[in-house]
């Protein structure tokens, strides 16, 4: 049972367009999310987040917004540059006692922006 | 400036040997997680530590033991190699404090023949 849904396992954008990347999720105990991005042999690096309590943030060209009742999340990135080709992971984020976080990590979306 | 640190970058076991994953970080942060990749899948956690002498279960922690006897290292074993622990293997340390990112290793690709 999939806690935290990419739907779309692929994206292409043009250079200088705006790349949507989505994400739904299903538990209402997730209290923070994020998201990361991965270049291959390499670890995924934190990109950006959002407190439940907020339904937007930006950060220069990164944009997520949050829809709690429809429990989405999305992340626009405006304009779109090939060094933004990479595989995007949301991230969904649970108390889970004794002062701890664990995260529940989607499928991912491999993003692709054509010069 | 190394971050997460985490060794051997590649492996190839064969079924039923045993082996260390090891993942060291510099930030001393007191949070530390293993977590697994399969292809086309998301991180699944496998352990956390949220201190030195403390480790806890993840979602698929079966065939996995992990020590924490200092706040820089966790190392990860297999103990009785098997295919389906093929996989890549991230580890990831944060700060304890709200609203901290995980920081990631660049991985260990595991192969099991």
């Amino acid at each position: 049972d999939q806690q935290v849904k990419q739907n779309s396992p692929s994206l292409s954008v043009q250079e200088g367009r705006i790349s949507i990347l989505n994400c739904d999720y299903t538990n209402s105990m997730f209290d923070y999310f994020l998201w990361y991005k991965k270049y291959p042999a390499e670890g995924p690096t934190f990109l950006i987040s959002i407190s439940s309590i907020k339904d937007k943030n930006e950060d220069g060209r990164f944009t997520v917004f949050l829809n709690k009742s429809a429990k989405h999340l999305s992340l626009h990135i405006v304009p779109s540059q090939p060094g933004d080709s990479a595989v995007y992971f949301c991230a969904a984020r649970e108390y889970s006692g004794a002062g701890s976080y664990q995260l529940t990590f989607g499928k991912g979306t491999k993003l692709s922006v054509i010069p | 400036n190394a971050g997460v640190t985490q060794t051997p970058k590649f492996r190839i076991l064969k079924i039923g040997q045993s082996m260390t994953l090891q993942c060291a970080q510099d930030m001393n942060h007191n949070y530390m997680y293993w977590y697994r990749q399969d292809p086309g899948m998301g991180l699944k956690l496998i352990y956390y530590s949220v201190g030195a002498g403390i480790t806890d279960k993840g979602e698929v922690p079966n065939g996995y033991n992990v020590s924490r006897s200092t706040t820089e290292d966790f190392p990860l074993r297999l103990e009785l190699a098997a295919p389906s622990q093929t996989s890549v293997y991230f580890c990831a340390s944060t700060r304890q404090g709200s609203n901290q990112p995980q920081h990631f290793g660049d991985g260990t690709r595991l192969s099991i023949l």
